[in-house]
């Protein structure tokens, strides 16, 4: 199965400001998820982001506060936009493996001050 | 909508104990059901995944079944150690990814 470098792995950011997430994959993979997970909440996908195309986002979830890029088959960034407290939790980025199901990063714990 | 509930959300063993925890989901058309650790703060980590044709899948002292017909499965670990202290949970894929919330488990030395 795939392997996952997520950064940073944990960042304490005063609100308003804007935090950028990066994962990178060891192989090539079609599509990349980003998801949230809020202190003590299951995760919630927030978008879907294909190669050389607008990510699609979940009811809920917008482009100008989680822009996402993936600018080729093996890199996604997920920025968290204007931060408000509220914004404190865990982001995770997901790739499938097909046969090996999903696998996860090692997420990124976020607070906001 | 697909719907996952995990019972219980909490539960704490003596270490040793075998343990069961239960996953449900309301929409039987999936194509795989996966388990997850994740332990505080980090991210998940894939135990087992079962595919929508398996009954079972085994890895060390876990072994997770799936009933796909009654909407349930079912992730045993025996011989529970501490470091098997963590949170549990289950995610179906049909026509997306849908996570329980999860059962925290403490296994007590």
């Amino acid at each position: 199965s795939a392997v996952i470098s997520q950064k940073p792995s944990r960042d304490i950011c005063q609100r308003g400001t804007s935090l950028t997430i990066q994962c990178q994959v060891d192989s090539q993979v079609t599509m990349m998820f980003w998801y949230r997970q809020q202190p003590g909440q299951s995760l919630t996908l927030i978008a879907t982001a294909n190669q050389g195309s607008e990510a699609t986002y979940e009811s809920g979830f917008v482009i100008d506060k989680f822009p996402i890029s993936r600018p080729n088959l093996t890199f996604s960034t997920l920025t968290v936009s204007n931060m408000s407290p509220e914004d404190s939790s865990i982001y995770l980025c997901s790739v499938t493996g097909g046969a090996f199901g999903y696998t996860f990063g090692s997420g990124t714990r976020l607070t906001v001050v | 909508k697909q719907e996952v509930t995990q019972i219980p959300a909490a539960l704490s063993v003596p270490e040793g104990e075998n343990l069961v925890l239960n996953c449900s989901f309301t929409d039987s058309a999936i194509y795989n059901l996966q388990w997850f650790r994740q332990d505080p703060g980090k991210g998940l980590t894939s135990l087992l995944l079962i595919q929508s044709s398996q009954r079972e899948q085994t890895s060390g002292r876990l072994n997770a079944s799936l009933d796909k017909s009654s909407g349930r499965s079912t992730l045993y670990i025996a011989a529970s150690q501490p470091g098997d202290s963590a949170t549990y949970l289950c995610a179906v894929y049909g026509q997306n990814f849908v996570f329980g919330p999860g059962t925290r488990l403490s296994v007590l030395p």
